[in-house]
């Protein structure tokens, strides 16, 4: 089955202890990206990459890393949390940077 | 400006009638236009996709597209209780993030309920 998979579904953790989010994806996508989505503001683009080994800044990148050394995995990593990057967390990937995009389950993270 | 906007709602309708859920664009040159489907606390789900100015109908959902007024909407027609979600718009665009790099940019969904 084609799908995006991420892990955890669910995260509560405390500030300042490093965490990792995993995406995999199964359909050759070149296109991934990580949004966070929080109440009344939509959709936001933390990190995108165009292919393996390129990764470029979203609209909030800040206080978030990733990686791309496989085509399949692109992990967000927060090294430090914060209370302030408590939200649900979406990993989509896609052929094309503008074509139609899939997503993950989600990850719903809690910085206490 | 925002890229995508769409209205936030939330918009009501009753169970039965026709939902209109709209969309404008920013950038002339997107070619790739998508309606998801959010149920709370989901990921999104793509629902219908457009490329060409006019009408595309997939069951009770039909997409419309003009590029010229820079504007896509979604109907949805015989509104049950469980269409009620919130609708995404997304456009192929470019993003002054991504240093004019073109990518699928989300608006900020359109909260619609169904009522029996």
């Amino acid at each position: 089955e084609a799908q995006v998979t991420q892990n955890p579904r669910y995260l509560i953790t405390v500030t300042g202890k490093k965490l990792t989010v995993t995406c995999s994806q199964n359909m050759n996508h070149e296109y991934m990206s990580w949004y966070r989505q929080d109440p009344g503001l939509g959709l936001r683009q933390i990190y995108y990459s165009m292919n393996v080994e390129v990764t470029d800044k979203g609209d909030v990148p800040e206080g978030y890393k990733v990686s791309r050394k496989e085509k399949r995995n692109f992990p967000l990593i927060l090294e430090s949390p914060s209370p302030n990057q408590t939200s649900l967390y979406f990993c989509a990937s896609g052929p094309r940077p503008t074509s139609e995009a899939f997503f993950g389950q989600g990850t719903r993270l809690t910085v206490v | 400006q925002k890229e995508v906007e769409q209205n936030s709602g939330p918009l009501s309708v009753p169970e039965g009638a026709i939902a209109s859920l709209n969309c404008t664009y920013s950038d002339r040159g997107s070619q790739s236009f998508f309606w998801y489907r959010q149920y709370s606390g989901k990921s999104p789900e793509l629902i219908m996709s457009i490329y060409s100015n006019g009408d595309k109908e997939d069951g009770r959902f039909t997409a419309q597209l003009n590029k010229a007024s820079q504007y896509v909407s979604l109907l949805i027609r015989d509104s049950q209780p469980s269409d009620s979600a919130t609708y995404l718009c997304a456009v192929n665009a470019e993003r002054i993030s991504s240093g004019s790099a073109r990518q699928l940019t989300f608006g900020s969904g359109t909260q619609l309920t169904v009522l029996p």
